[in-house]
């Protein structure tokens, strides 16, 4: 089964705020991320939050971490065409602390 | 700013020809990875270095895919035969060392097409 589960799509309007909720199995994650991919390039790290935080704010972005329920959440505030992209949820597991990936989620900001 | 270099950015071959990708990491940057990203989903781990040893390669199909960093800087990730479901985007990225905390810069990714 998939270790890092996201919904696969998300429209907003500009300006109003985006929710990208994830789901990880791995209760022994110490760092989870949030990676953003715009159409043909690499990944670009946003954000990251370590197990024992509950949440981490970076400017207009969010993160939540409920560890209990393995949920982790991103929040972007005042949403731009700009952040029109595919967003990322990893954890990192064993102990070379891999990076296993959702499928991401893709964002469409409409103007 | 300092970025991860790949090349090509675009390949196009033949089932069952070779292919090679390179990519050059962040300067000081001992651990570098391989990934595959296949259309719609997250990127998979195929190999991550620490300098020029192989610390993971557990999911490398090692009957066609081969990845070597001889002098522990620029890497090599070879395919030979390529097959049709090879066809993906790979993504080279590195970090100052293996281990929590630490960030992962990739580079803009290699998309090969195999026909």
């Amino acid at each position: 089964g998939e270790d890092v589960e996201q919904s696969l799509f998300l429209s907003v309007r500009e300006g109003d705020s985006s929710v990208i909720n994830c789901t990880y199995t791995d209760s022994s994650s110490t760092y989870l991320y949030w990676y953003k991919q715009e159409p043909g390039a690499g990944l670009q790290l946003l954000t990251y939050i370590f197990s024992n935080m509950d949440m981490k704010q970076d400017q207009r972005l969010t993160v939540l971490l409920n560890k209990k329920d393995k949920h982790l959440s991103l929040r972007i505030a005042d949403t731009q065409t700009g952040d029109s992209a595919i967003y990322f949820c990893a954890e990192t597991q064993g102990s070379n602390y891999k990076l296993t990936f959702g499928k991401g989620t893709l964002l469409t900001v409409n103007p | 700013e300092a970025e991860v270099a790949q090349s090509p950015r675009y390949k196009i071959t033949e089932k069952s020809q070779a292919v090679a990708f390179w990519c050059d990491p962040i300067s000081g940057h001992a651990t570098l990875y391989w990934y595959r990203q296949i259309l719609g989903q997250g990127p998979e781990l195929l190999v991550q270095f620490q300098d020029e040893s192989v610390v993971d390669d557990s999911q490398l199909p090692k009957d066609r895919f081969s990845a070597e960093r001889l002098k522990g800087v620029d890497s090599t990730l070879k395919i030979q035969p390529a097959e049709l479901g090879d066809s993906a985007m790979y993504l080279c990225a590195s970090s100052l060392s293996q281990g929590r905390g630490n960030e992962q810069f990739f580079g803009p990714g290699t998309r090969l097409t195999v026909l």
